[in-house]
């Protein structure tokens, strides 16, 4: 009865890869997000979906690309990886307004690009 | 870029002891929110602060907001064990969606 959950946990892979990290949530929630949080565990938005429409695009390289089929469901697909893409990429959710409501989060995908 | 900076980075103390962990930023805030992390899980919600100077107690944690809603504390009375992970503060602008997180204090308490 996971809330947020991602899907892998970990993922080791070789540069230049394309890689995908799934997320669901069951608690009915119509906000999404993906962050990435950096060695040194500082977390930056890259973006969020309300209801299957992307309302936040950070400045993230194009590799990197949301899909969101249903609002219960954000996944990240990252093309032609590079080293300095390792980094734990957390799924999150909220009720309404994050500001509001807060963060439900997953509990991370650790990816290691070597 | 709004930036919030926690102090101090690194914190260790022993149990039964008390603390200060501060969260500031030159940015206001429309509110504010702190998260504890523990290794190999994501953030979790301790509490949501909206109004200037606001005070809230969340057993032995208590949370202050800033009267000028650019800063915030947290405050751990008798430190426990369980209490060892990463807070985070964040802070929201507007009824937005997106948090700014902040650089994080990292907590061990030992016995």
């Amino acid at each position: 009865d996971t809330a947020v959950s991602q899907t892998p946990k970990y993922l080791v892979t070789q540069m230049g890869n394309d890689k995908s990290i799934k997320c669901e949530q069951n608690l009915g929630h119509d906000t999404m997000y993906w962050y990435k949080q950096d060695s040194k565990k500082f977390l930056k938005i890259m973006f969020s979906y309300n209801n299957k429409e992307l309302i936040i695009n950070e400045t993230v390289p194009n590799r990197f690309s949301p899909k969101s089929p249903d609002k219960a469901h954000l996944n990240l697909h990252i093309n032609s990886l590079e080293l300095g893409d390792s980094a734990v990429y957390f799924c999150a959710s909220s009720q309404g307004p994050g500001a509001t409501y807060g963060y439900t989060f997953g509990s991370g995908t650790r990816l290691t690009v070597v | 870029t709004q930036l919030l900076e926690q102090s101090p980075q690194f914190l260790s103390i022993q149990e039964g002891e008390n603390l200060t962990v501060y969260c500031n930023s030159s940015s206001v805030f429309s509110s504010l929110q702190w998260y504890r992390q523990e290794p190999g899980e994501g953030p979790v919600l301790l509490v949501t602060v909206v109004t200037g100077g606001e005070v809230k107690k969340l057993k032995r944690l208590t949370f202050q907001f800033g009267d000028a809603r650019k800063d915030s504390s947290l405050h751990i009375t008798a430190a426990q064990p369980g209490d060892t992970g990463l807070y985070l503060c964040a802070g929201a602008t507007g009824t937005a969606s997106k948090l700014t997180f902040g650089t994080g204090t990292r907590l061990q308490v030992t016995l």
